[in-house]
């Protein structure tokens, strides 16, 4: 399956609730992304995390939030000041420069 | 800042016939660039980068640094070729920030 799991597929919340969603990886890649992916829009990078115990902001960080405490996972938390969290969300893990990234099955969060 | 973009939100063609996507590219430094497809109910994969210099199902893509452009090409399209198209940025060095343009949705008509 690829080694990247993300869960799960389809997550439902009420406004003003945070919500995590989850990204595993074996393939003990260095390199972690999360996307956001919007019809018309492609894939909007949010945070990122090169190794563990660090990560920077994407274009559209606002109203998200990360850790990386193991090299594995790399979850993303969407907090109740997002103001569109309804969306697909891809997680991705890469190694060094000129590898290819692989991508996760994605969640699907709806937020009524 | 990095930025890609790719003009066309759609492309349609006929089977046989040649296929171009453009992608041009702003950034910096020296940008290492792919392009990713995504078929319809798969995840997004990697076709090409450009590090290779490969053809891989027929399409190529040549960097051209003094345009900026990384265009993905291929002389006949066959109908399933037609997918999303992501045109992918990744910063030189050793920040890995990876970029995606908007994309192009190709359809190939028979």
């Amino acid at each position: 399956d690829g080694g990247i799991t993300q869960s799960p597929k389809y997550l439902f919340r009420k406004e003003g609730q945070n919500v995590t969603l989850s990204c595993e990886q074996n393939l003990n890649h260095d390199a972690m992304y999360w996307y956001r992916q919007d019809p018309g829009q492609g894939l909007r990078l949010i945070y990122y995390s090169q190794i563990v115990n660090d990560f920077q902001k994407g274009d559209i960080a606002e109203g998200y939030s990360v850790s990386r405490e193991k090299k594995e996972s790399f979850p993303l938390t969407v907090t109740s000041a997002q103001k569109n969290p309804t969306a697909f969300y891809l997680c991705a893990v890469a190694t060094d420069l000129n590898t290819e990234a692989f991508f996760g099955q994605g969640t699907r969060l709806t937020v009524v | 800042a990095q930025r890609v973009t790719q003009p066309e939100k759609l492309l349609s063609v006929f089977k046989g016939a040649p296929v171009e996507l453009k992608c041009n590219y702003s950034y910096s430094g020296s940008p290492e660039l792919f392009w990713y497809v995504q078929y319809s109910r798969q995840r997004l994969q990697l076709l090409l980068r450009h590090i290779s210099r490969e053809s891989i199902k027929g399409f190529t893509a040549d960097l051209n640094k003094g345009e900026t452009s990384f265009h993905l090409k291929k002389p006949f399209a066959q109908e399933e070729d037609s997918a999303m198209y992501y045109c992918a940025l990744r910063s030189g060095g050793s920040n890995y920030k990876l970029t995606f343009g908007k994309g192009t949705l190709l359809t190939v008509n028979p």
